[in-house]
């Protein structure tokens, strides 16, 4: 089944605490990005990755670090978690970086910074 | 920079009712467009896309079209269900910024029996 899947779905931590989010497709796409939401004002990019080892900002990337070492995982990074960080994360990925392609979304992972 | 605003929920409808979800957006190059939608605890699914100026998108029932005149793509369904319920996210992806979508707020949506 081609399926982008995150990993936790689900975490609490503390303020400072090092954490990674994992990515992964299983599609075969060249494009894979970070998204965040927060309620009122949808879904803001963080990163994305054009393809392996090619990645940049997108919107809102302060406090957070990517990597795209394999073309089909693509981890979320935050060094030093703090309380502005809270949030529902998603992975999404598409064959390229057209415009016209649909990205497909993985399921989220919530993240709770104390 | 690219916006895009859609209508605030939410949308209460009963069954069978006419639905329509305004949206409109800027965009500095010529974007494509989108309506993603969120089921409860679930990740975004592409709803339905257009590509260029009076293209009309559909899927399960819902359209939406591409006026370039009005920078609208406002979505619209004849008769909702309650799976229909759900939040409705427009979005654009414009070609000067590569694959990033841009999208609005989104729209609660609930539909009752």
């Amino acid at each position: 089944e081609a399926q982008v899947t995150q990993n936790p779905r689900y975490l609490i931590t503390v303020t400072g605490k090092k954490l990674t989010v994992t990515c992964s497709q299983n599609m075969n796409h060249e494009y894979m990005s970070w998204y965040r939401q927060d309620p009122g004002l949808g879904l803001r990019q963080i990163y994305y990755s054009m393809n392996v080892e090619v990645t940049d900002k997108g919107d809102v990337p302060e406090g957070y670090k990517v990597s795209r070492k394999e073309k089909r995982n693509f981890p979320l990074i935050l060094e030093s978690p703090s309380p502005n960080q809270t949030s529902l994360y998603f992975c999404a990925s598409s064959l390229s970086s057209a415009s016209y392609n649909e990205q497909f979304f993985g399921p989220g992972t919530r993240l709770t910074v104390l | 920079g690219d916006s895009v605003t859609q209508m605030e929920g939410p949308v209460t409808l009963s069954e069978e009712a006419f639905l329509t979800i305004n949206c409109t957006y800027t965009a500095t190059g010529y974007p494509s467009l989108f309506w993603y939608v969120q089921y409860p605890g679930e990740g975004l699914q592409l709803l339905l896309k257009a590509t260029k100026a009076d293209d009309k998108g559909s899927n399960k029932g819902f359209e939406a079209t591409y006026r370039k005149e009005t920078t609208s793509f406002h979505l619209e369904k004849g008769s909702v269900q309650v799976s229909d319920s759900a939040v409705y996210f427009c979005a654009l992806s414009d070609p000067v910024a590569g694959n990033m979508l841009t999208f609005g707020g989104g729209t609660r949506l609930m539909v009752k029996p």
